[in-house]
């Protein structure tokens, strides 16, 4: 089945750690994006790729990283610099950056 | 980054309800996009708009792109409870621009 996974689910991590956040997709887009959702807000981009070995900041990129080595996996890490990291964090992928979207499960970060 | 204004904020409704939510910009859009966001999971594309004017259907849903260019409509007909979740709208000012989304509108229905 074609999709997007994003891995874990759930994830707990220490506050003063960084944390790499997975996302795969097996549908050949050339463009990636991470979003970031806080309750009762709309989604946020905080990096966006168009191709590969290319990136983008977002709105909200500060305190986050990413890199795209392959064109199927598009890797966010949150590091110690975020000053707050608990929320959901969705990933989405499409043909181009002007094609319509598709995103992943989403994992939910808590920083504790 | 700019956001658009989704009204109702939320909603709850009773099952066979028709249901209607708008999505509002103070820029001109030239792209509307409606999904659905069930809890705890991505948000999954239902409709997607690419023409002022343009009415589309998809089974009960049905949206608009409002002739101004600066908001958009979905009505949902015969409410079931399988329609609970978050409703969001997004949209582009041009065609490289990034997508913006809505503040999302969740909707809860009684039996």
């Amino acid at each position: 089945d074609g999709g997007i996974t994003q891995s874990p689910k759930y994830l707990f991590r220490k506050e003063g750690q960084n944390v790499t956040l997975s996302c795969e997709q097996n549908l050949n887009h050339d463009a990636m994006y991470w979003y970031r959702q806080d309750p009762g807000q709309g989604l946020r981009l905080i990096y966006y790729s168009q191709i590969v070995n290319d990136f983008q900041k977002g709105d909200i990129a500060e305190g986050y990283s990413v890199s795209r080595e392959k064109k199927e996996s598009f890797p966010l890490t949150v590091t110690s610099a975020q000053k707050n990291p608990t929320a959901f964090y969705l990933c989405a992928s499409s043909t181009s950056y002007t094609d319509t979207q598709y995103f992943g499960p989403g994992t939910r970060l808590t920083v504790l | 980054g700019q956001q658009l204004n989704q009204s109702p904020q939320s909603m709850f409704i009773q099952e066979g309800e028709d249901v209607s939510m708008n999505c509002t910009s103070s820029s001109i859009f030239n792209t509307w996009l409606w999904y659905k966001q069930d809890p705890g999971e991505g948000p999954v594309l239902l409709i997607a708009l690419y023409k002022a004017g343009e009415l589309t259907s998809n089974g009960r849903l049905t949206a608009q792109f409002g002739i101004t260019r600066k908001d958009s409509f979905l009505n949902i007909s015969a409410s079931i409870p399988s329609d609970v979740g978050i409703y969001f709208c997004a949209g582009r000012t041009g065609t490289a621009s990034k997508l913006t989304f809505g503040t999302g509108t969740r909707l809860q229905v009684t039996l």
